[in-house]
């Protein structure tokens, strides 16, 4: 177990949706990464944040957007959801200082399907 | 664009053997390399970490690295069925983003 949880589990949404995935980050850690997973894929970056800041993002549309709280736990929101949306989001936590190495820790993932 | 190539498999090899998987990447400024183990319907857990040229050992895993070639490999040493997974490669460019990339990934499969 890596202490990175997320909730929920599994969600079920319809087309033009939206959709709000949370994440709580191991002890110690400072930054969160979002991914999206597709069947088959390897984990696709969609942004990272940093002491609340975004630090980072990949090629997703502005309709997926997030938040990082205090604490370092973390929002991903998902707005006008679509078909191709359906994927397993995956958080991972990790810490980002010049002494460290920044490994990535993963969340058991949140499994979206949209119908 | 930083690519990580891999070869998307399946890998089949007997219990007890050594199981190879590799990775290529595009970014020559490379710094950090991971290798992540994923169940099916699971998430990935990271099983080596490599910063340095030549080989990294931990238990039967052994990671190689060569930067001069822009390759990093996995060797599972005593293949055992539950060992069945894909094998995630990510590698983390040069730029300080500290944001890897990932592979596709490979499948192994062993079987007794």
């Amino acid at each position: 177990e890596t202490g990175v949880t997320q909730s929920p589990t599994h969600l079920i949404k319809t087309r033009g949706q939206q959709v709000t995935l949370r994440c709580s980050s191991q002890s110690g850690h400072n930054t969160v990464s979002w991914y999206q997973q597709a069947l088959g894929q390897g984990p696709q970056f969609i942004f990272q944040y940093y002491r609340e800041e975004e630090n980072g993002r990949g090629n997703f549309p502005p309709r997926f957007s997030g938040l990082q709280f205090p604490n370092y736990s973390s929002e991903l929101n998902v707005n006008a959801l679509e078909l191709d949306d359906s994927a397993l989001y995956l958080c991972a936590s990790s810490r980002t200082d010049r002494d460290s190495y920044n490994e990535q820790f993963f969340g058991p993932g949140t499994r979206l399907t949209v119908l | 664009q930083k690519e990580v190539e891999q070869n998307s498999g399946p890998l089949s090899v007997p219990e007890g053997a050594i199981a190879s998987l590799n990775c290529t990447y595009s970014d020559r400024g490379s710094q950090s390399f991971f290798w992540y183990r994923q169940y099916s319907g699971k998430s990935p857990e990271l099983i080596m970490s490599i910063y340095s040229n030549g080989d990294k050992e931990d238990g039967r895993f052994t990671a190689q690295l060569n930067k001069a070639s822009q390759y990093v490999s996995l060797l599972i040493r005593d293949s055992q069925p539950s060992d069945s997974a894909t094998y995630l490669c990510a590698v983390v460019a040069s730029g300080g983003s500290y944001i890897p990339t990932f592979g596709r990934g490979t499948s192994l499969i062993v079987h007794p």
